[in-house]
Formats: structure tokens, sequence, C-alpha cells
């Protein structure tokens, strides 16, 4: 079965401190990994994907298939990294997204 | 603005009713999808339509229902709307296949 697990719904770490959120993922062949931000009042975003491997305001993640994760991680959290984080995959040749459930990150300052 | 724009923002139904939700797309996005997220959940794939034919369906059933038209604009149906069916629904269009996809604010529909 296609899943996308995010173990944390809450995330809350203070202004500076390094943030890692899990992603894990069960999917037999070659997905993409992405991970989609939703700040407060705003439309979802996509953050980053694994295969521009970029890293957009901090943030970056690596894809492990040996672990079958995709966690996002950030040295130094800000204020206003504080939002709704998802992780997502598409199967191979498709564009149907497959959300986690969600981890909320607060940066306390 | 990523231009993907829906309507209504908020819309109160009764169980049984049937309910029509718009979508207008970005100029020359040919794939269009929507989604389902109900309350502390991620979005749930409802299904994908591709130059106006449908392109993909995921865990719902025929009740769900879309159309997408040549003006990039779209419609997500759903017939004898059930209590379960309360939640944020989300328009997502993209050029073609492989491009960014850029999500629309959402329109909340409450079932009662």
């Amino acid at each position: 079965a296609q899943r996308v697990t995010q173990p944390e719904k809450l995330l809350s770490v203070f202004k500076g401190a390094p943030v890692e959120l899990k992603c894990n993922y069960s999917y037999s062949g070659s997905p993409e990994l992405f991970w989609y931000v939703q700040y407060s009042r705003q439309r979802l975003q996509l953050l980053l994907r694994h295969i521009s491997r970029e890293s957009i305001k901090g943030f970056t993640a690596d894809l492990n298939k040996g672990e079958t994760s995709f966690h996002l991680k950030k040295p130094f959290a800000q204020e206003e990294d504080s939002a709704m984080y998802y992780c997502a995959l598409t199967p191979y040749n498709t564009d149907k997204l497959i959300f986690g459930t969600g981890t909320r990150l607060q940066v306390f300052p | 603005e990523t231009g993907v724009t829906q309507s209504p923002t908020h819309l109160i139904k009764t169980r049984g009713q049937q309910v029509t939700l718009r979508c207008s797309s970005q100029s020359g996005h040919n794939t269009v999808s929507w989604y389902q997220q109900a309350l502390g959940q991620g979005p749930q794939f409802i299904f994908q339509y591709y130059r106006e034919e449908e392109n993909g369906r995921g865990n719902f059933p025929p009740r769900f229902s879309g159309l997408q038209f040549p003006n990039y604009s779209s419609e997500l149906n759903v017939n004898a709307l059930e209590l379960d069916d309360s939640a944020l629904y989300l328009c997502a269009s993209s050029l073609d296949s492989g491009n960014t996809i850029y999500f629309g604010e959402g329109s909340w529909l409450t079932v009662v």
C-alpha cells in the first residue's frame, strides 16, 4: 500500500534550535517525494522536492531509500518557520499526491 | 499569487443535497486535481483531469464527479451529501505532468 507517515502531530522548538520533521513512506516502486508547507491563512505550497536536491529557506531533505524516509531538516529554526508541514509522495509517472497527516511546527522566540 | 481560485470559500449543505464547487486554474494549466482534507488529516486525492478527460481517481465513490472545461476551469460535484463529506476541498493545477502543482485556498463544506 502507498502510505506516508508523519509520526509527530506537533513539534515545538525555540528560535535557533535545530529542527527535524520526520517522514516515512511505504511504496514499492520509485516515488517522488515532496514537502509542502501551509503558513497561517495561506494556501498549501511546495517547499521542496527530492529530485531538486536544493535548500529552500534553509530547509533540506534527503531521500533515504533504505529507511524509506524523507525527513525535513533545518539547523536553526526561525519564528517565521511556524507552519503546518506535509510530506507527500507521487507514485512513478503520476501526479497523484499522497499526503501524510502533517506536523505543526511551532517556533518560540 | 498562484492564480488558482476556488469558489465558494464556505458553504453549508443539508444531508442528501448536492453541491458544486468551482475552480479556476492558471491559464495553460492542462492538469487539475481535487483533494478532500478532513479536519486534522492530510489532503486525500479525489480525482484528476487532463485536457477535459478524467485521468486518475482515488478511493472515492461515484457520487463524487468532476468536469474540466476548455477555459481551464473545473468543477467538483458531490451528490447525496453525507455528514462525513464535511471537509476542505482543494483544487490543484499544473502545466503538465511532472511540473509544480499549485493549490487553491479551498472551499470549506459543512454538511448538517
